[in-house]
């Protein structure tokens, strides 16, 4: 038990819509962040949190966003969808006492 | 560009053995390593973090770690067909906020 949760677990939308998809983490993970997995590839990094504000951000382009809330809640906001953003996106409490990253379940995005 | 290189294999091995799966890093800086298994489908789950030169035991499980090389290993003995799954290794810089780049992992698959 990882103490993150995600949803919805899974998800389908059309090329062109907007998705938000949710995070919860526990007291003790100071950062949360967010990766894209694509088949067959490791987690690439979108974007960290820390203390609700943006902290790093990967190689992803302006449409993807998020937000973190004062109750170790986030969110990743992706608009425009397109048909390369179908993936397992997974979010991640932080320790950084010991640079701890803990999985949550995922959030499978199909783009049609 | 940092980079965490693995063989995706598949790495087979006959149940009982020992299973010896490799990652390399390209950014010096890295100080912090970690393993995590990743069943079909479902999310990176921690096996072993790693900060220091060497050995590091934790049940069936030891990670190994030779910066000089910018080489981490992990071996699992007595290989039991529920641990094949992909192995992910990630590792970067720490301090502050820790944002680890993942390599693309190496399934491994333990045959009876």
């Amino acid at each position: 038990e990882t103490g993150v949760t995600q949803s919805p677990t899974h998800l389908i939308k059309t090329r062109g819509q907007q998705v938000t998809l949710r995070c919860s983490s526990q007291s003790g993970h100071n950062t949360v962040s967010w990766y894209q997995q694509a088949l067959g590839q490791g987690p690439q990094f979108i974007f960290q949190y820390y203390r609700e504000e943006e902290n790093g951000r990967g190689n992803f382009p302006p449409r993807f966003s998020g937000l973190q809330f004062p109750n170790y809640s986030s969110e990743l906001n992706v608009n425009a969808l397109e048909l390369d953003d179908s993936a397992l996106y997974l979010c991640a409490g932080g320790d950084s006492a010991t640079d701890t990253q803990y999985f949550g379940p995922g959030t499978r995005l199909t783009v049609l | 560009q940092k980079e965490v290189e693995q063989n995706s294999g598949p790495l087979s091995v006959p149940e009982g053995a020992i299973a010896s799966l490799n990652c390399t890093y390209s950014d010096r800086g890295s100080q912090s390593f970690f393993w995590y298994r990743q069943y079909s489908g479902k999310s990176p789950e921690l096996i072993m973090s790693i900060y220091s030169n060497g050995d590091k035991e934790d049940g069936r499980f030891t990670a190994q770690l030779n910066k000089a090389s910018q080489y981490v290993s992990l071996l699992i003995r007595d290989s039991q067909p529920s641990d094949s799954a992909t192995y992910l290794c990630a590792g970067g810089p720490s301090g502050g906020s820790y944002i680890p780049t993942f390599g693309r992992g190496t399934s491994l698959i333990v045959h009876p």
